[in-house]
């Protein structure tokens, strides 16, 4: 069985402060993929980045970075210099190679001017 | 606009009734993905096709079913429907599993 924990249910910061989310994964496969998805209060979802259990380079993209460790099984995500426009909620999720995807229940991050 | 189209954008159905909610995927793209978002379940992925075929089931329960056509647009049927299926069903599409795109989604309410 796979499992998706995010300890933290609401985070609030003003704007400019970075803030990091958490992910803790659990899997017995040693293939797997990591995501990360945006909801914003419009509910669409945006998918944000994919990384595969192989691959544990740290990835940046503009003020968004990612932190994959495997020793900890964590997956974390840090917005640098947020924005009222980063206010959403964000999921993460594990895929295993079969392609079963398994989410977190999501952190709802809380951006104020 | 995402480029992934989802209808209706609302549904609203008895108890014990069938619907189906219709998903046509970024041009290009052959894989499409179906989840469930509800309150009680959260964000489920439910099942996924490839070019036609099933890829990955996840959690579907027997009264749903999906199909991808061959031109690649996707039906998820949901039958017998209880109030807990009321939910918010996204598909989305990919094509090489490096980026997937949304659509905007079905508000299914069972009453």
């Amino acid at each position: 069985a796979q499992k998706v924990t995010q300890a933290q249910t609401e985070i609030s910061v003003v704007e400019k402060e970075d803030v990091t989310l958490d992910c803790v994964y659990e899997t017995r496969d040693t293939t797997y993929y990591l995501f990360w998805y945006k909801q914003p209060p419009s509910g669409e979802l945006v998918f944000l980045i994919r990384r595969n259990s192989f691959d544990e380079q740290n990835e940046i993209s503009g003020r968004y970075s990612w932190n994959f460790q495997k020793s900890t099984s964590s997956f974390n995500f840090t917005i640098t210099a947020s924005q009222v426009v980063d206010s959403a909620v964000y999921f993460c999720a594990l895929s295993t190679n079969a392609g079963k995807s398994t989410f977190g229940d999501g952190t709802t991050l809380t951006v104020k001017p | 606009d995402s480029g992934v189209t989802q209808t209706p954008k609302h549904l609203i159905t008895a108890t014990g009734q069938r619907v189906t909610l219709r998903c046509s995927p970024r041009s290009g793209d052959l894989s499409v993905y179906w989840y469930q978002q509800s309150l009680d379940q959260g964000l489920q992925f439910l099942i996924q096709y490839y070019n036609g075929e099933e890829r990955a089931k996840g959690n579907i329960l027997e009264r749903f079913s999906a199909q991808q056509f061959p031109d690649l647009h996707s039906e998820l049927n949901l039958s017998s429907l209880e109030l807990g299926d009321s939910a918010l069903y996204f598909c989305a599409s990919s094509v090489d599993r490096n980026g997937y795109t949304f659509g905007s989604g079905t508000r299914l309410t069972v009453v």
